[in-house]
């Protein structure tokens, strides 16, 4: 069974531009999470997916960020315009069900480098 | 509000020593919490996790964990190291809600 992937592994753009990363779930887990670690400091939940519907986007830092899950599969994650502060690593997580004794199991995660 | 600590940045532990990683945690109501592990450009492996019943978990790698209601706390242990432990350890927890909260990481150095 393939893990949770990520595109692209890393990416270093400028401030003002706009990068999109991808996450593709395990296959047959409608519940997808986005989480962001800054260098250094604790991973930070951004979203949460249930198929293609937004569950919670309280982690959200702001309106440049753009999250989709059309049709319930794979994930975007849009930044725009990036911003120095948005750089770090961002993981993909899934899992198969809602509840407790339902790990999450995370990607390799992108880093984003802005410069 | 969820909050987790782990206290300490950096371990050092001499291969065949016992290795302590600690997390401490703060939550409204029953928490779940889990330990998970990144290898060097590698995502995050689940490693165990406490829900209920016996306070001692024990995970994958012979890794486990007590569960310490009182002291709040959740420390990851191992009996003896292996170089290959070598990893950065994070503990998290969640209750309600389906996210999990994360600790700033413990990276961990086995010395050979």
């Amino acid at each position: 069974e393939a893990g949770v992937t990520q595109f692209p592994s890393h990416s270093v753009i400028e401030k003002g531009q706009t990068v999109t990363l991808r996450c593709d779930p395990i296959s047959g887990h409608d519940n997808l999470y986005w989480y962001r670690r800054v260098m250094g400091k604790e991973i930070k939940f951004l979203l949460h997916f249930v198929k293609e519907s937004k569950q919670d986007e309280s982690g959200m830092p702001n309106n440049r960020f753009l999250a989709e899950r059309t049709g319930g599969t794979y994930s975007t994650l849009k930044v725009q315009p990036a911003e120095l502060e948005d750089s770090g690593v961002y993981f993909c997580a899934s899992s198969q069900a809602l509840g407790a004794s339902y790990e999450q199991y995370f990607g390799p995660g992108t880093r984003l480098t802005v410069t | 509000a969820q909050s987790v600590a782990q206290p300490e940045d950096q371990v050092n532990v001499a291969e065949g020593n016992p290795l302590t990683v600690k997390c401490t945690y703060s939550v409204s109501g029953n928490p779940y919490l889990f330990w998970y592990v990144q290898y060097p450009n590698r995502g995050l492996q689940f490693l165990l996790k406490y829900i209920t019943g016996d306070n001692l978990v024990k995970g994958s790698y012979g890794f486990e964990a007590e569960f310490n209601k009182s002291q709040t706390s959740f420390h990851l242990k191992k009996p003896s190291a292996l170089v290959s432990d070598s990893a950065l350890y994070f503990c998290a927890v969640k209750t309600g809600a389906n996210n999990l909260f994360f600790g700033t990481g413990t990276r961990l150095t086995v010395i050979p």
